[in-house]
């Protein structure tokens, strides 16, 4: 089956500008993750949603950052008058939430080259 | 000192050597220890999942899991050049509002030469 599809791949913007990064998960997943991925600093958690619940924001760097998901599915990560520093890779997840607690399916990423 | 410790590398080994790659972590709450490799310009693919302390097999690739000692380990057996990834240790814990967010390792960047 299909896995989680993110779009665009490459993003390059200027400095200031607002992009939008989209993430669809797997069917049938209720929870999404958004991660950044840069150099040195490894993979760091941003967002998390489950459901209808109210999300997991901790992770957010600023308050340039948001994000929303769409019926419970489609997810859009928004960063507002980016900085040259915002210039990562941009990981969604989704996950069946069980139990044992979950297992995790990467994206391919979105690359963000803020010049 | 960050929750999870990996050695960044980069370890090249020859085809056919066993590799062993280690992670170290400092908050006892996390419960669910996972490896996953990735490709250049790839996402990253889970290897092994394993929730409590012992070793777990799959194929040429064994988890262990020591929670006394804060300490996991992956070993690769004859080790192949497709195998050349980095590798990244990742954990989590329920953080009471239902999220199991991955807390990860900055990953080992791995190179088998044939």
């Amino acid at each position: 089956g299909a896995g989680v599809s993110q779009s665009p791949s490459n993003k390059v913007t200027e400095k200031g500008k607002d992009v939008e990064l989209r993430c669809d998960p797997i069917s049938g997943h209720t929870a999404l993750y958004w991660y950044r991925q840069s150099l040195g600093q490894g993979l760091e958690f941003l967002i998390y949603f489950q459901g209808n619940s109210a999300p997991d924001k901790s992770g957010l760097p600023s308050d340039r950052f948001s994000a929303e998901r769409t019926g419970g599915s489609v997810s859009t990560l928004t960063i507002q008058r980016t900085q040259q520093e915002d210039s990562a890779v941009y990981l969604c997840a989704s996950s069946v939430t069980s139990g044992q607690g979950n297992i995790q399916y990467f994206g391919a990423g979105t690359r963000l080259s803020v010049l | 000192q960050k929750e999870v410790e990996q050695d960044p590398g980069p370890l090249s080994v020859p085809e056919g050597a066993i590799v062993s790659l280690n992670c170290t972590y400092s908050n006892s709450a996390f419960q669910y220890f996972m490896w996953y490799r990735q490709y250049s310009r790839k996402g990253p693919e889970l290897l092994m999942y394993t929730y409590s302390s012992g070793n777990k097999e799959d194929g040429r690739f064994t988890a262990q899991v020591d929670k006394s000692s804060k300490y996991i380990s992956l070993f690769i057996r004859d080790s192949q050049p497709s195998d050349s990834a980095t590798y990244l240790c990742a954990m989590s814990a329920n953080s009471g509002a239902g999220s199991y967010q991955l807390t990860f390792g900055k990953g080992t960047k791995l190179s088998v030469i044939p």
